[in-house]
């Protein structure tokens, strides 16, 4: 068990470019979440993945916010167009339902974005 | 999910068993109560869950009152590496699927 990975770590980019984050979850968990934490505050909910399909939307997800995971396994999270208040740490979880019942979350360390 | 409620910081000095108090008065008979705490710089990381009995493991214990409307998480005997912000959050299971995290707790252990 190696635990969620994300990359990159840190991200600096100018306002109005676009950023791509990865997150590789523990391997044969089947779920996949995306959260969002501003500084002082809890993490918020984004979205999640039940294998490749993607269930449920937070309504923080903008047009300009899009994720996937094309074959069930690492989700990528892609902002456009990126603006000041997007700066956030960008947190990845996943769990298991394998054994009939959700298993708790797990987090990754989180891909800091900067916009300048 | 039930709204928590939870001090926003606590003390506890080095080697004391740390309590952290939780209020859930309106969580529902299918929700458990779940613990992460986070660290400075890192993703929150899972301590335990629970729905009517007490749950103990390695890290923590969890003590649930019989009419379920509060918990306290318990770091029997704390370090300074037990430094973190405590969430406590009411999640149903095969509901919304996404944990809603409050402010938490801010525990300092004093050396």
């Amino acid at each position: 068990d190696t635990g969620v990975s994300q990359n990159p770590r840190h991200k600096i980019t100018k306002r109005g470019q676009n950023v791509t984050f990865r997150c590789d979850p523990i391997s044969e968990h089947n779920r996949l979440y995306w959260y969002r934490q501003t500084l002082g505050q809890g993490p918020e909910f984004l979205t999640y993945f039940q294998n490749e399909a993607q269930l449920e939307k937070s309504r923080l997800l903008s047009d300009r916010f899009s994720a996937e995971r094309p074959k069930g396994s690492f989700s990528t999270l892609e902002i456009q167009r990126t603006e000041q208040g997007d700066s956030a740490m960008y947190l990845c979880a996943s769990s298991s339902t394998n054994r009939g019942s959700n298993q708790p979350q797990h987090f990754g360390d989180g891909t800091r974005l900067s916009i300048l | 999910d039930a709204k928590t409620t939870q001090p926003p910081s606590m003390d506890c000095a080095e080697g004391r068993a740390a309590n952290l108090p939780c209020n859930h008065s309106t969580i529902s008979g299918n929700e458990y109560v779940y613990w992460y705490r986070q660290i400075h710089s890192q993703g929150p990381q899972y301590i335990i869950h629970g729905l009517k009995n007490n749950e103990t493991n390695e890290m923590a214990s969890l003590i649930i009152t019989e009419d379920r409307k509060s918990s306290t998480l318990i770091l029997p005997h704390a370090t300074l590496r037990d430094t973190a912000v405590y969430y406590c959050i009411a999640f149903r299971e095969f509901g919304n699927e996404k944990l809603t995290f409050g402010t938490g707790t801010r525990l300092t252990i004093i050396p």
